[in-house]
């Protein structure tokens, strides 16, 4: 099983839809969570942490599923702008160091 | 502000020149990092600096080799690359309060490295 998996997409979605990202996770120790959006030939951008059951920033909610190492992401009332790759992240100790752990990522487009 | 800045933006080097690439945060974090990225694919973890002092190298080639001047500087020296190694390089930085798992990863805006 792979450290982290992801939807591989990709979406194609008309503005105003509602779209979720799943995400799990091989590593039953991981604590902390993470979905970054990155933009083509930019840098990923920190899009929301979770650390508990779940995390909701307007219209982006992310759950964690423990039992089942399963963590989503979904966008409400999507925008053009959220076009743009999602990367699930997951945080693991690596003997020293917390170290991220990327999933393959989402693309996700959002249509006029 | 969670401003971290990368130069040069781009760059175009030989396969026998130097170069280096620089990071810079002023955030007070402690732990700087250098990635990889090709085209496509996520991150891939190359370095972490902790304090100053290399904590992690991932089995990196020597033709690529880090440097830490101080807590808010992070370099890459490069020497002697392969055109395989044309990717975004990303630097970020964390707080990193000793073991903290919420610690969280800024991400800089990459350099653009072709080798040719």
């Amino acid at each position: 099983r792979k450290e982290v998996e992801q939807d591989p997409g990709p979406f194609n979605v008309p503005e105003g839809a509602t779209v979720a990202f799943n995400c799990t996770y091989s590593n039953s120790a991981s604590q902390s969570f993470f979905w970054y959006r990155q933009d083509c030939r930019k840098e990923p951008k920190l899009l929301m942490s979770v650390y508990s059951s779940g995390n909701e920033d307007g219209r982006f909610t992310a759950q964690l599923n423990r039992a089942s190492q399963y963590i989503s992401l979904l966008i409400r009332d999507s925008k053009l702008s959220d076009s743009a790759t999602y990367l699930c992240v997951v945080n693991v100790f690596g003997g020293s160091n917390y170290k991220l752990t990327f999933g393959k990522g989402t693309l996700l487009t959002v249509n006029p | 502000d969670t401003e971290v800045t990368q130069t040069p933006k781009h760059l175009v080097m030989g396969m026998t020149n130097k170069k280096s690439l620089k990071c810079e945060q002023h955030m007070g974090h402690r732990a700087m990092y250098w990635y990889k990225q090709k085209a496509k694919k996520p991150p891939e973890l190359m370095f972490v600096y902790s304090y100053e002092k290399l904590s992690i190298n991932e089995s990196v080639p020597s033709r690529f080799s880090p440097e830490c001047p101080n807590s808010s500087l992070l370099n890459l020296h490069l020497h002697a690359l392969q055109p395989e190694d044309s990717a975004l390089y990303l630097c970020a930085s964390s707080h990193y309060e000793g073991l903290d798992f919420t610690d969280t990863q800024y991400f800089g805006p990459g350099t653009r490295l072709t080798v040719l």
